[in-house]
């Protein structure tokens, strides 16, 4: 399964919105009903954490500005109003076929 | 607590072998699917293998399968990665991660660099 992010580069100001797309090339539907699309933070020097599991759910500790949604092949994260340490790249993920990653998002302060 | 620290990345050359480990702390790794993810500059982040709490629970993505070998020792808590048949293309930095539900990875290692060069 391929998933793309769109766009690969986001500048945003600080205090507004700001959305980033994640499309897959099959459906992330799992046979048990679930669907498995994540989003994961990097911020710079730091490794990767989760923000948002299967769709929506936001991990614990992640700020409630955060939000996913989204069904079958299209996906959005949102941020509600970007603060500075939301600056770093963004991933999409799908746990439906194995696991794959999107390209990634880059998110810089304007 | 880190809950994941990996070790054994180092410089090597194409061909040559290297064994990458995790140690685990903080959760009941006994139970815990892991897994090997690394991050390149050509393919960004990218699954390599898995392996769930038994022996027999190990998959590995096409491009490493035949080269790489995940393993675990449950009784110190540790995963490993055996890296042979090194290439150029392996270069990257390869993080140890718990996944609890396809892909819902709750904790990551710092990572740990591997450059295969001559």
């Amino acid at each position: 399964i391929v998933v793309t992010q769109s766009p690969l580069f986001l500048p945003v100001t600080l205090g507004q919105p700001a959305s980033i797309s994640c499309k897959s090339s099959q459906t992330l539907v799992h046979s048990n009903g679930n669907t498995y699309l994540h989003w994961f933070q990097q911020r710079p020097g730091q490794p990767p954490r989760v923000l948002i599991y299967k769709v929506s759910y936001r991990a614990s500790g992640v700020p409630d500005r955060f939000s996913g949604s989204g069904s079958g092949t299209d996906f959005t994260l949102r941020i509600s109003r970007v603060e500075a340490e939301d600056v770093g790249i963004y991933y999409c993920m799908q746990g439906r076929d194995w696991q794959t990653f999107g390209q990634g998002t880059k998110v810089e302060i304007k | 607590e880190v809950p994941l620290v990996e070790s054994g990345g180092d410089w090597v050359q194409p061909g040559g072998s290297l064994r990458l480990s995790c140690a685990a702390s903080g959760f009941t790794f006994s139970n815990s699917w892991m897994n090997w993810v690394r991050h390149t500059p050509e393919k960004g982040l990218e699954l390599l293998a898995n392996m769930g709490p038994s022996e027999t629970q190990k998959y590995y993505v096409d491009s490493v399968e035949g080269r790489f070998t995940i393993s675990r020792d449950n009784a110190k808590n540790s995963l490993f990665l055996q890296m042979n048949s090194l290439r150029v293309e392996d270069t990257g930095v390869y993080y140890c991660v718990r996944d609890l539900e396809h892909g819902y990875y709750d904790y990551w290692g710092q990572g740990t660099l591997v450059i295969v060069s001559s």
